[in-house]
């Protein structure tokens, strides 16, 4: 456990409503991200972190915004939810393991449903 | 990011080994071999990486062939609990590329393992 925590665990919302998904770490690392996860796939990666008030986009950023305002929250924004962002959103930090590369921990999820 | 391929499923039973193959036959010489595995309805969990030779932690083996185009993750004594999606993945270690992501992760859609009681 890298003490992530993700709110709220479960949302149902309605088309064009914006939502927004919060991510939490106790431990000050400097690397976090968002994935989303649909059924029978793996992984996408939305956005990333690499610091406060820096963010990048990943491969499935389009329709989805994100701030980090300060180390410990990384918070993900639907502006317009819209039915195809339904989905099991997971939030990562990178831990150096010390010597050979990053790690990443995962939240516990966010299961979203747009209807 | 290079590709790996991996079986779309396999079964075992309790108590006996699993080897878990991936192939990365486009890997490069900078390329770091993650596992990461996936409970059920539960986010990945890191499982074990390496570079070139094998390694061994409290979860589990990783064998990395010689020309490293192939790895494989072997649980010694499958349990129920291993029942889960295995995610073989390769992360670029080049330095300038880590300082903003960190490490950013591609996911495919990994093999489901079931453990049979």
């Amino acid at each position: 456990d890298a003490g992530i925590t993700q709110s709220p665990r479960h949302k149902v919302t309605e088309t064009g409503t914006p939502v927004t998904l919060r991510c939490h770490q106790t431990e000050n690392h400097r690397y976090m991200y968002w994935y989303r996860q649909d059924p029978g796939h793996g992984l996408r990666l939305i956005h990333y972190s690499y610091g406060v008030k820096d963010t990048d986009k990943g491969e499935v950023s389009d329709g989805y915004s994100v701030s980090r305002s300060k180390t410990e929250d990384f918070l993900l924004t639907l502006e317009s939810a819209t039915s195809s962002q339904t989905s099991v959103y997971f939030c990562a930090i990178s831990v150096w393991s010390g010597g050979s590369s990053y790690e990443q921990y995962f939240g516990p999820g966010t299961r979203l449903t747009v209807t | 990011d290079a590709k790996t391929t991996q079986p779309n499923s396999m079964e075992s039973n309790e108590e006996e080994p699993v080897h878990l193959p991936c192939n990365h036959s486009t890997i490069s010489g900078t390329d770091y071999i993650h596992w990461y595995r996936q409970l059920p309805s539960q986010g990945p969990e890191y499982v074990i990486h390496g570079l070139t030779s094998n390694v061994n932690n409290r979860m589990a083996s990783l064998a990395i062939a010689e020309d490293r185009k192939s790895s494989t993750l072997i649980l010694h004594r499958a349990t129920l609990r291993d029942a889960a999606v295995y995610y073989c993945i390769l992360r670029d270690r080049r330095g300038g590329w880590e300082e903003t992501s960190g490490s950013r992760l591609t996911f495919g859609e990994g093999t489901q393992l079931t453990v049979n009681p």
